[in-house]
């Protein structure tokens, strides 16, 4: 039961450099989101996408962006890395509304230098 | 807005008790769900409260006051295992928002 998974889970960039992070669920789920955690915090949404087709904005969108591939499928690509995207991004999966719970990918390590 | 408050950090022994409080703001709220995170792990569900009152889950239990824009996770019988820390989360609408976590440390 592979549940959330992303990959890489470990990536360093060069500022200005774009790459993209790829995260894929099997549990028929709705809802995809990503977030990312910095050093001693909390989870910060960067994009989510409430079903196949359509995406969303989170607190955190600037220097991103998404797409919803299929109903499977959520990439995050960065388009020009800087030294501030440094972080472990976490993919997740839920069905809002029936148990309310988020599964979380192992997550991607980060570092842009 | 959207913020939770929550303790930065609490330490117990073995064996104790600890609560650790969630405060949030409530344009929007549908619930509240407790999240654990061990060091260099992803985060892992614990439980939701959409309505008021304890929900209890072995060891560990989740309440929520909807008029008090409150709740709290009370950890039970603590175990080194349960050195983490600990998020609230709030559902808005189709997503959700995260607290800054608690960082629980249990001392032998």
């Amino acid at each position: 039961n592979a549940g959330v998974t992303q990959t890489p889970k470990f990536q360093v960039l060069k500022t200005g450099q774009s790459m993209t992070l790829q995260c894929a669920q099997d549990m028929n789920h709705n809802s995809m989101y990503w977030y990312r955690q910095d050093p001693g915090m909390g989870l910060r949404l960067i994009y989510y996408s409430a079903s196949e087709g359509t995406t969303d904005k989170g607190e955190v969108p600037n220097g991103y962006n998404v797409s919803r591939l299929n109903k499977r499928e959520f990439s995050l690509r960065l388009e020009s890395a800087a030294p501030s995207q440094t972080s472990v991004y976490f993919c997740a999966s839920s069905e809002v509304g029936a148990g309310n719970t988020i599964y979380f990918g192992e997550g991607s390590w980060l570092t842009v230098v | 807005g959207q913020s939770l408050e929550q303790p930065s950090e609490v330490t117990a022994v073995e064996g104790a008790i600890v609560q650790i409080n969630c405060t949030y703001q409530t344009s929007g709220f549908y619930g509240l769900s407790w999240y654990q995170q061990h060091d260099g792990g992803a985060p892992t569900f614990l439980s939701y409260n959409a309505l008021d009152g304890l929900e209890e889950t072995g060891r560990f239990s989740s309440f929520l006051s909807r008029s008090d824009s409150y709740g709290y996770l009370l950890l039970q019988e603590l175990q080194m295992k349960d050195s983490a820390s600990y998020f609230c989360a709030r559902r808005d609408g189709q997503n959700f928002v995260f607290g800054p976590g608690t960082r629980l440390s249990v001392l032998p």
